[in-house]
C-alpha cells in the first residue's frame, strides 16, 4: 500500500498523559498536514510541513502540542498532559504541487486514515 | 478570517441529481477541493477546480465562479454508496487550506 499510513490507528488515554501518533507520507510527497477533525465538523488546520521545516502552526495549537519531522520524511504529533477537550480525530495528509496544463500548479492532499483519540 | 458555508445535511433519491453547494469568504484562493468523507474514513479527494467553470469526472462535476466564491459539487445517478459527508475546502494559499464542515448527503431509495 503506497498511501499515507498512520498509527495508532485508535488511542485512549488517561487525562494528564502525554500521546504521540505518526504519520507516515506518500514517499514522494514533499508537504505533510496535520488535522484535527470533531464529529461534524470539517478538518481544522493545525500545522504543517514542506520538507523537513515547519512552515506554519495554527494559533489554535497550545503549547502542548508539537509536531516534528525529521529528514523530511515521516512526522509525529505529540499532546503532552492531554485534556478531555483534546479527543478528536487526527488526521495526516501528504502532498506534492504538480504543474497543470492550463498553467499554474496544483495540489492535492492525500489523508490517511486518522487517529482517533479518547481522552478520558 | 476564513469563511466557508456548506448546507449541513441533504437528502436525495436513489438514481436522482443532487447539487451541493459552497460559498467561501477567504483572505487568499489557490484553488477549491471536493473530498467525500464516509463515516469514520478519512476524506478522500473528488475534484478540484482553480479556474471557472465546470470539470467533469464521471457521476461527479464540479463549478466554480471565483467572482462569486461560489462553488457546487453536481452528482449524478446517485447511489446508495454516495451516502457521505462532501467537503467542500479552499487553498488559501501554499500549505494552507480550510475546509467547511461538510454536508451530509442521505441517499434514500
Amino acid at each position: 500500500d503506497t498511501g499515507v499510513s498512520q498509527n495508532p490507528r485508535h488511542k485512549i488515554t488517561k487525562r494528564g498523559q502525554n500521546v504521540t501518533f505518526r504519520c507516515d507520507p506518500i514517499s514522494e510527497h514533499n508537504r505533510l498536514y496535520w488535522y484535527r477533525q470533531t464529529l461534524g465538523q470539517g478538518p481544522e488546520f493545525l500545522t504543517y510541513f514542506q520538507n523537513e521545516a515547519q512552515l506554519e502552526k495554527s494559533r489554535l495549537l497550545s503549547d502542548r502540542f508539537s509536531a516534528e519531522r525529521p529528514k523530511g520524511s515521516f512526522s509525529t504529533l505529540e499532546i503532552q498532559r492531554t485534556e478531555q477537550g483534546d479527543s478528536a480525530m487526527y488526521l495526516c495528509a501528504s502532498s506534492l504541487e504538480a504543474p497543470v496544463p492550463t498553467g499554474g500548479w496544483r495540489e492535492t492532499q492525500y489523508f490517511g486514515p486518522g487517529t482517533r483519540l479518547l481522552v478520558l | 478570517g476564513q469563511n466557508i458555508d456548506q448546507p449541513t445535511e441533504m437528502t436525495a433519491t436513489e438514481g436522482a441529481i443532487v447539487q451541493i453547494n459552497c460559498t467561501y469568504q477567504t483572505s487568499g484562493f489557490n484553488g477549491l477541493f471536493w473530498y467525500q468523507q464516509h463515516a469514520g474514513e478519512a476524506p478522500t479527494f473528488l475534484s478540484y477546480n482553480v479556474l471557472d467553470g465546470l470539470e467533469e469526472k464521471g457521476r461527479f462535476s464540479s463549478f466554480l465562479s471565483r467572482s462569486k466564491g461560489y462553488s457546487y459539487l453536481l452528482l449524478k445517478e446517485l447511489q446508495m454508496k454516495d451516502s457521505a459527508s462532501y467537503l467542500c475546502a479552499v487553498r488559501v494559499y501554499a500549505g494552507k487550506s480550510t475546509f467547511g464542515d461538510g454536508t451530509t448527503l442521505t441517499v434514500k431509495p
